[in-house]
Formats: C-alpha cells, sequence, structure tokens
C-alpha cells in the first residue's frame, strides 16, 4: 500500500521546544515538500528537496529545519526561533519536482502554547 | 508566494446542481493543478491541465483553461454531500521548480 505517512497527527509543545514532524513515502518518489497551512488559507512553501542530501528554502523556511537522508524520509523541525509555529503541516511528494502531480500525507496539526 | 487566486472563497449548492469555481494567477505557467482538501485531512490530487491545453474532463470534473486571460475554471456536476471540501489551484510557472497553492474555494454540497 504505497503512500505518505506523516506522524503524529497532533502534536503539542511548549514554546521555546523544538519539535520533529516526521514524513515517509514509499512511492520512491525523489522529490518532497513541507508545507504549513494556516486556517481558511492556502499551502505555504517551507522546504523543499530534489533529491538525497539536498533541500532548498521556500517561501518560509525561518524558524524551520530539515533534513533528507534518505530518500523515503524527510523530517522537519520547527525551532525554538519560530515566532507562531501553531499550524497544520503537510508533507508531499512528487517523482520530480516541477510538472507533477504531489500526493500528500494526512498532516500533522501542531499546537505551541 | 501564492501566485493563484481562487474565486468564490465559499460557495454552497444543493445535492444534484453544478459546482463552478475559478482560478486566477499572475505570470506564465507550464500547467496547472486542482486538488481537493476534506476538512484537516491532506490534499488530493484531481486534474492537471497543461498550458498549451485548453479543456479537460475527468468523471464529473470539468476544468478550463485560458491562458490569455490567465484564468482557469473548475466544474464539479451534479455535486454529491461528499464533494464537500475546499479545492485548490496550483499554478507550476515558467522557470519555477514549485508549485504555487492558492487559498482554495470551500464547498459546501446541502442534501
Amino acid at each position: 500500500d504505497g503512500g505518505i505517512t506523516q506522524s503524529p497527527k497532533y502534536l503539542f509543545r511548549k514554546e521555546g521546544q523544538n519539535v520533529t514532524l516526521s514524513c515517509e513515502q514509499n512511492l520512491n518518489h525523489d522529490a518532497m515538500y513541507w508545507y504549513r497551512q494556516d486556517p481558511g488559507q492556502g499551502l505555504r512553501l517551507i522546504y523543499y528537496s530534489q533529491i538525497v542530501n539536498d533541500f532548498q528554502k521556500g517561501d518560509i523556511a525561518e524558524g524551520y529545519s530539515v533534513s533528507r537522508e534518505k530518500k523515503e524520509s524527510f523530517p522537519l523541525t520547527v525551532t525554538s526561533a519560530q515566532k507562531n509555529p501553531t499550524a497544520f503541516y503537510l508533507c508531499a511528494s512528487s517523482i520530480a519536482t516541477g510538472s507533477y502531480e504531489q500526493y500528500f500525507g494526512p498532516g500533522t496539526r501542531l499546537t505551541v502554547t | 508566494s501564492q501566485q493563484g487566486e481562487e474565486d468564490p472563497q465559499a460557495l454552497s449548492i444543493q445535492e444534484g446542481e453544478n459546482a463552478t469555481m475559478n482560478c486566477s494567477y499572475k505570470t506564465s505557467i507550464n500547467n496547472l493543478q486542482w486538488y481537493r482538501q476534506n476538512s484537516g485531512r491532506g490534499l488530493v490530487h484531481l486534474i492537471l491541465i497543461r498550458s498549451n491545453e485548453r479543456e479537460k474532463h475527468s468523471g464529473r470534473l470539468r476544468v478550463t483553461l485560458d491562458t490569455s486571460k490567465k484564468s482557469s475554471s473548475l466544474l464539479i456536476t451534479a455535486s454529491r454531500a461528499a464533494d464537500t471540501a475546499s479545492y485548490f489551484c496550483a499554478t507550476d510557472p515558467l522557470y519555477d521548480y514549485k508549485l504555487s497553492f492558492g487559498a482554495g474555494t470551500t464547498v459546501t454540497v446541502r442534501a
């Protein structure tokens, strides 16, 4: 059963703590993405990776970090430097970057208090 | 940056009616995609239309693209309660590797 998994579905953290969101895919896709979605808004790109050991900043990378050590995995760390981290985080993958359909995970809702 | 903008922001229709939503964008594109998002879930790809195509169908979905007006429309025919969701357009700008998503149209289908 191929797809993208994100864990956990809900995450609660205290302000000042770093937190890592998991994203795994078994679609053999080269490209992976992290998006942030705030209520009533569209998706904003945080980071993307075109290939293993490579990643690029998206539109709102400040306060976030990623790694891409394996093709299947693209974890996102929300650091204490992120001013307003409470949001819905979506991971996606595609065969390659550019003109390809993206497959999305179910999302992680992060609440920081 | 969000290139696509959907209109209207929200739409409420009766089951069986058609739903039409529009997407406008600013710069030239390779293709335009439409996605659906059920509440609290991830996005699901619906359809991709390339810049050299004018119309595309998939089941009850019909998408048009007018590159001269930089706009696209998504028509859902004979709507069902299960079509209740938010619909997003995503543009793939020329010379860029990233999709740009609009803010979405929330569609409510009343039984």
